[in-house]
């Protein structure tokens, strides 16, 4: 069972675009929904996370939308730059300790 | 910034070896875990570590994979005979507090079973 979906699975943008990547969850108890990123041989890294009392949350560029009814939420990058270009994945996790990820979108943003 | 450090950072093993993965957690933390990630597909919960046992594990995480604290600084991950299927890049991860937050991955081990 595939408790966290995302899409796209890649995307392009222009520098200065703003790449929109969409999560979906099932799981009803999970309560905290962070973004990684991860670049060719390193570790995800985490970027902007949410808990679900709120429905957005910004850090710096970083933008993250969340719909507790829909069961989704989506990360926006306002002003996109080459060096954003990496692979972004969604997470969720509930009241156990592992993180159910998404399948990774890679962005690639160009000059 | 501490980081959790992972060594080797590739290793190519035959299969029905056994290998051993290290990773070093950052000094304060006390909750310790590891995933994979077979190439091109998504970051896999294996198992997490708390207090010298294990506190939660995967499917994947069968019995021939075995997790330990030798020491007050080294978690390792030992695959006891290595199958095709093991190939991907295992990360480390710890993190202060139970649960969610704060967690801070390696760079990764890629395991390269031939």
């Amino acid at each position: 069972q595939q408790q966290v979906k995302q899409s796209p699975q890649s995307l392009i943008v222009q520098k200065g675009g703003i790449p929109i990547i969409n999560c979906a969850y099932e799981n009803t108890a999970f309560d905290y929904f962070p973004w990684y990123q991860q670049f060719p041989g390193k570790g995800p890294a985490l970027l902007i996370a949410i808990r679900p009392d709120v429905s957005e949350k910004k850090e710096g560029r970083f933008t993250i939308s969340f719909n507790k009814s829909a069961k989704q939420f989506s990360l926006h990058i306002m002003d996109s730059q080459p060096g954003d270009s990496a692979t972004y994945f969604c997470a969720a996790s509930g009241t156990g300790n592992q993180f159910y990820f998404g399948t990774g979108t890679s962005l690639t943003v160009i000059p | 910034e501490p980081e959790v450090t992972q060594t080797p950072s590739h290793q190519v093993t035959q299969m029905g070896q056994e290998v051993i993965l290290r990773c070093v957690p950052i000094s304060n933390h006390l909750y310790f875990y590891w995933y994979r990630q077979i190439l091109g597909q998504k970051v896999e919960f294996l198992v997490s570590f708390y207090n010298n046992e294990i506190s939660e594990k995967s499917e994947i995480f069968d019995d021939q994979f075995s997790v330990e604290r030798p020491d007050g600084s080294n978690f390792t991950l030992k695959i006891r005979s290595t199958k095709l299927e093991d190939s991907a890049m295992y990360f480390c991860a710890s993190s202060e507090w139970q649960g969610n937050y704060g967690y801070t991955f390696g760079s990764g081990t890629r395991l390269t079973v031939v």
